[in-house]
């Protein structure tokens, strides 16, 4: 079967950095996603990595190795309105994507 | 600029009444999709639509219907609710199904439907 698995939750401090982790296993690759997600909100749109590599966006930055089947994404410079939920994402060979069950982050001041 | 619209944002139903959740998009998007989302698991598709006419099943598709009769608009039917669609519904539209270097396919999610079968 396919599977995505992230940390349940995750507790962080106001300027440090943290790093989410996602593993996968999927029938084909297509793409890794990250969103975000605030209590009661929508998913938004962070990061997307199809090549292994780093890919920077400001203070987010989003890691893959496929064969590994291995991303991380990594906050910067943490601020308080970066608790919310973390959800990765891996596009399968029939480009449906299938999703994790998201890490909740919380941030200490 | 609306993005994607969901109506309505809650509604409590009894087990055996029926709805229709409507979403909108006005970005001209092919691919549309609902989705549920529980707590401690990941979104799961319930069905999706490539173009207008069109639709087809998701992960989770028994006890819903779904129509696409004009392309900006995707609707979520429930004929008999059970307290087992309590959840939260998420609309969703995206420019491509594919994803590669240039175009990543991403989704745009509407704000949700919050919905709670009694």
């Amino acid at each position: 079967g396919q599977n995505i698995d992230q940390p349940t939750e995750m507790t962080a401090t106001e300027g440090a950095i943290v790093q989410i982790n996602c593993t996968y296993q999927t029938s084909g690759f297509n793409g890794l996603f990250w969103y975000q997600q605030h209590a009661g909100e929508a998913p938004t749109f962070l990061s997307y990595n199809v090549l292994d590599g780093l890919e920077e966006k400001g203070r987010f930055s989003s890691f893959l190795s496929r064969s590994k089947g291995y991303s991380y994404l990594l906050l910067k410079e943490l601020q308080m309105k970066d608790s919310a939920s973390y959800l990765c994402a891996v596009k399968d060979s029939n480009y449906q994507l299938i999703w994790g069950a998201g890490t909740k982050l919380i941030i200490k001041p | 600029n609306a993005g994607v619209t969901q109506t309505p944002k809650f509604r409590v139903l009894k087990t055996g009444q029926s709805m229709t959740l409507l979403c909108a998009q006005d970005m001209n998007h092919e691919y549309m999709y609902w989705y549920r989302q529980d707590p401690g698991m990941g979104l799961r598709l319930i069905h999706y639509s490539v173009g207008e006419g069109t639709t087809a099943k998701g992960e989770v598709p028994d006890g819903y219907n779904v129509s696409r009769l004009k392309k900006q608009n995707f609707l979520l039917g429930l004929e008999s609710a059970a307290p087992s669609q309590t959840s939260v519904y998420f609309c969703a539209s995206s420019y491509s199904i594919a994803s590669g270097q240039e175009n990543t396919g991403e989704l745009f999610f509407g704000e949700g439907s919050r919905l709670t079968v009694l």
